[in-house]
């Protein structure tokens, strides 16, 4: 079945270290997504690309880093910088004839220790 | 510029009622509207979406909602709520066919009581 797969879905982390999570998807998707949710708080956007080797940076990406070698994957990085890292990171994929609707992956929540 | 206001955070019905989680919104172009669905730790889930066709738009779950362009309201309707339907629903606009410019409302959580 075609859909997005974020690894791992729980991750902890001491202080002061990077952290990579994972986003994959076989639906043949040229957008991808990553959003920070906090309890309580609607979506806010990271970092999206709508194409491969090409990333813009969304309202909050201090902090984070992201690649896109390959249209099947869009890995986000939790760097050091980041001074409140522990969410709930979700990634999303759009068809670019699409009318706008993403499909999202089922999460990975980040605690730092 | 475009924004979304969810009027109420939290929502409370009785199994077998009505529900209606309200949705307000501003575009400065003309929008493509979205309900999803979020279960606890899950990802986010497409109920139904507006795009410029008609204004009352059905998606799954018994759920549906209608675009008033008068009043700026894209409010999600369900005759009879089931325990299932016990979630965090997230209104969201964007310019028509213009994924990348998506705003989200804060989000309404409803809870179910049997």
């Amino acid at each position: 079945d075609g859909g997005i797969t974020q690894s791992p879905k729980y991750l902890f982390r001491k202080e002061g270290q990077n952290v990579t999570l994972s986003c994959e998807q076989n639906l043949n998707h040229d957008a991808m997504y990553w959003y920070r949710q906090d309890p309580g708080q609607g979506l806010r956007l990271i970092y999206y690309s709508q194409i491969v080797n090409d990333f813009q940076k969304g309202d909050i990406a201090e902090g984070y880093s992201v690649s896109r070698e390959k249209k099947e994957s869009f890995p986000l990085t939790v760097t050091s910088a980041q001074k409140n890292p522990t969410a709930f990171y979700l990634c999303a994929s759009r068809g670019v004839w699409s009318t706008g609707e993403l499909f999202f992956g089922e999460g990975s929540r980040l605690t730092v220790l | 510029a475009q924004s979304v206001t969810q009027l109420d955070s939290h929502v409370s019905v009785s199994e077998g009622t009505p529900v209606l989680l309200r949705c307000n919104y501003s575009s400065s172009y003309s929008p493509s509207l979205f309900w999803y669905v979020q279960h606890p730790n899950k990802g986010l889930q497409l109920l139904l979406k507006y795009t410029s066709a008609a204004t009352l738009v059905k998606g799954i779950n018994g759920f549906e909602a209608e675009f008033k362009k008068s009043e700026t309201s894209f409010h999600l309707t369900k005759p009879s709520a089931h325990m299932s339907d016990a979630a965090e629903y997230f209104c969201v606009v964007t310019p028509y066919n213009a994924g990348n410019m998506l705003t989200f409302g804060g989000g309404t959580r409803l809870m179910v009581k049997p």
